[in-house]
């Protein structure tokens, strides 16, 4: 089945501890981008990487790294949470310069306190 | 201008009813156009692709009209599962996504 998975689904963390949400997908789509998703603010990109080894920032990058070396896994990282990385996240995929659409992952809900 | 904006409603129906959400956008050189479903914290999934003047499936019709920059939305004979966030999404420069924030539904009994 074509998919993008992200795990986990639920974390609560502590200020400072570093956490990695990982996302993979099976489609072998060369672009893969990270979004969070806040009430009232919508869908906001923070991370998106066009291929293998290109990543680069979206609107909201600040607090979170990336890595592409392999072209199904993009992972995020935060290197140092705070509360107010407090959001749902999602990871998306496409090809084609995503004119058929993106397939989402199933979101991580993450909780910093 | 925003990029894509939404009436963000909520839009309550009684079911049987028809509806129809609006979206404007900004990137006059977008090829394609969404309409993305998203059921409470859950991830968005795509309910209709549009690239030329409209698409139909089933009770649900998408339309685009390039000249005035507005994709619609229309759904006939709504159903109690049809309650959820109805996400307009057109892509930007090269893969860049604009996302509006969403028009809720609420189908009721």
């Amino acid at each position: 089945e074509a998919q993008v998975t992200q795990n986990p689904r639920y974390l609560i963390t502590v200020t400072g501890k570093k956490l990695t949400v990982t996302c993979s997908q099976n489609m072998n789509h060369e672009y893969m981008s990270w979004y969070r998703q806040d009430p009232g603010l919508g869908l906001r990109q923070i991370y998106y990487s066009m291929n293998v080894e290109v990543t680069d920032k979206g609107d909201v990058p600040e607090g979170y790294k990336v890595s592409r070396k392999e072209k199904r896994n993009f992972p995020l990282i935060l290197e140092s949470p705070s509360p107010n990385q407090t959001s749902l996240y999602f990871c998306a995929s496409s090809s084609n310069k995503g004119y058929y659409g993106y397939t989402f992952g199933s979101g991580t809900r993450l909780t910093v306190v | 201008r925003k990029e894509v904006e939404q009436d963000p409603g909520p839009f309550n129906v009684p079911e049987g009813a028809t509806v129809a959400f609006n979206c404007t956008y900004s990137n006059s050189a977008s090829q394609s156009f969404f309409w993305y479903r998203q059921d409470c914290r859950k991830e968005p999934k795509l309910l209709m692709s549009v690239y030329s003047s409209g698409n139909e499936d089933g009770r649900f019709t998408a339309q685009l009209n390039r000249a005035s920059q507005y994709i619609s939305l229309l759904i006939r004979d709504s159903k109690l599962s049809d309650s959820a966030t109805y996400l307009c999404v057109v892509p930007g420069t090269g893969y860049a996504l604009n996302f509006g924030k969403g028009t809720s539904l609420l189908v009721t009994p």
